[in-house]
């Protein structure tokens, strides 16, 4: 079975653009969540949809979107992009099951550069 | 909230020393808990879960037990490799009234690595 898969793999932007980054499940998953990755606060979550709706948020700001298609792939935008949006953003799927017990898979992650 | 604190790193051993990685945890509910791997350049994979108070989750020479009774997930290795070396997150998931869906919580990361 294929694994999660995001792309693009790298971006460059500067500030003040928005950007949008894909996310397409394993086969059969329902649930993607998005977490971004820095040096300086680790791993954090964004949010995550089901079924086309988002069910949780992190503490982000409102520049932070996401959506989810009827197939499960998922998108995130972040717009007005502000350097220190530059992260790896890393998606994950999972079937759900509908507990705590769900193991979320990761894809590579897009790395985003803002100058 | 909930919260995961894992040791500080950056971790150095020669290979086939014994290794272990601290992880403490503080949750509402009953969480289940995971060790993930990520290599330079890539995203996280899983390593092993755990589920239940007691569970040992195994996989490639590494084992964690959750206990409890000191919120701990402990993450050890008998010998390990140079292909060990990589940074090891643990963390836990916790639906605690429905309010955590899709959300695992990390620790800070742990930089392993391990020389011939």
């Amino acid at each position: 079975k294929a694994g999660v898969t995001q792309t693009p793999r790298y971006l460059i932007k500067t500030r003040g653009q928005q950007v949008t980054l894909s996310c397409s499940p394993i086969s059969g998953h329902r649930s993607v969540s998005w977490y971004q990755q820095t040096p300086g606060q680790g791993l954090q979550f964004l949010f995550e949809y089901f079924s086309e709706t988002q069910r949780n948020k992190g503490n982000f700001p409102g520049r932070f979107s996401g959506r989810q298609f009827s197939n499960s792939r998922s998108e995130m935008n972040v717009s007005t992009l502000e350097l220190g949006d530059s992260a790896l953003y890393l998606c994950a799927s999972s079937l759900p099951s509908g507990g705590s017990t769900d193991t979320q898979y990761f894809g590579p992650g897009t790395r985003l550069t803002v100058l | 909230g909930d919260s995961v604190t894992q040791m500080e790193g950056p971790v150095t051993l020669s290979e086939e020393a014994f290794l272990t990685i601290n992880c403490t945890y503080t949750a509402t509910g009953y969480p289940s808990l995971f060790w993930y791997v990520q290599y330079p350049g890539e995203g996280l994979q899983l390593l092993l879960k755990a589920t239940k108070a007691d569970d040992k989750g195994s996989n490639k020479g590494f084992e964690a037990t959750y206990r409890k009774e000191t919120t701990s997930f402990h993450l050890e290795k008998g010998s390990v490799q140079v292909s060990d070396s990589a940074v090891y997150f643990c963390a836990l998931s916790d639906h605690a009234g429905g309010t955590s869906y899709g959300k695992l919580t990390f620790g800070q990361g742990t930089i392993l690595t391990v020389h011939p």
